[in-house]
């Protein structure tokens, strides 16, 4: 299966600091159609997941921009340019190019 | 406006199976497809697997073989997962979560059914 390793596990912004997320894969995600099928969600405590970024870049509809993500194969970052009170929560990277579909292991991301 | 309703919590006895529904509303549910994913406290999440909406077609994580079994009522726009053989390995919070295609996004989350395997 392919391991997505993300780091930090555990980051501590204050409101208004620019974050990033990395989210490194053991194999490369991109896939034979040509598409990389790298995402984004967030888990607010208490809550189910939410999509942010499809596609390693797409913002989701509905999600401020204060949220994008990059990268390509192997390595990707989720940045929040600017946190935000309502941004807290554990944060997952998850491919959807290799079968079986597999998580990273979060980071959650906490006021400091 | 897409909506994923699952079924209550469940208490469940050793050996026993559970059957969790997950009723959709707001989009054409034979156009899509539904993914069921697993939730241990405090832990990862994992993807159990895919099921089209349209005719049914399923694509499981080998992990799951034999454990889950997903299902779907075109009729009722309603997804099912059948677990058996329940341990307590098995206590989690599973959620449904539907995505446009086999390897798409999961755009959209049901608020998750809570599982307790206990005598």
């Amino acid at each position: 299966d392919v391991v997505l390793t993300q780091t930090p596990p555990t980051l501590s912004a204050t409101i208004g600091q620019s974050v990033s997320i990395s989210c490194r894969s053991s194999q490369s995600l991109l896939h034979s159609n040509g598409n990389t099928y790298l995402h984004w969600l967030l888990q607010r405590p208490g809550q189910s997941p939410q999509l942010l970024i499809y596609s390693v870049s797409r913002l989701e509809s509905g999600v401020p921009n204060r949220f994008s993500g990059s990268g390509s194969g192997t390595d990707f970052t989720l940045k929040i340019s600017g946190v935000e009170a309502e941004d807290l929560g554990v944060y997952y990277c998850v491919q959807g190019t290799h079968a079986p579909n597999t998580f990273g292991a979060g980071t959650k991301l906490e006021l400091k | 406006e897409v909506q994923l309703q699952q079924s209550g919590a469940e208490l469940v006895k050793p050996g026993a199976s559970v059957k969790l529904s997950c009723k959709t509303s707001g989009y054409t549910f034979s156009n899509y497809y539904m993914s069921w994913l697993k939730q241990m406290p405090g832990q990862n999440i994992e993807w159990i697997g895919n099921i089209y909406g349209g005719n049914g077609g399923t694509g499981y994580n080998q992990k799951f073989k034999g454990k889950a079994t997903l299902t779907v009522d075109k009729s009722s726009s309603t997804a099912y997962m059948d677990l058996s053989s329940l341990t307590s390995e098995d206590s989690a919070v599973y959620f449904c979560a539907r995505r446009t295609g086999p390897r798409g996004p999961f755009a959209y989350w049901g608020q998750g059914t809570l599982v307790t395997v206990s005598s």
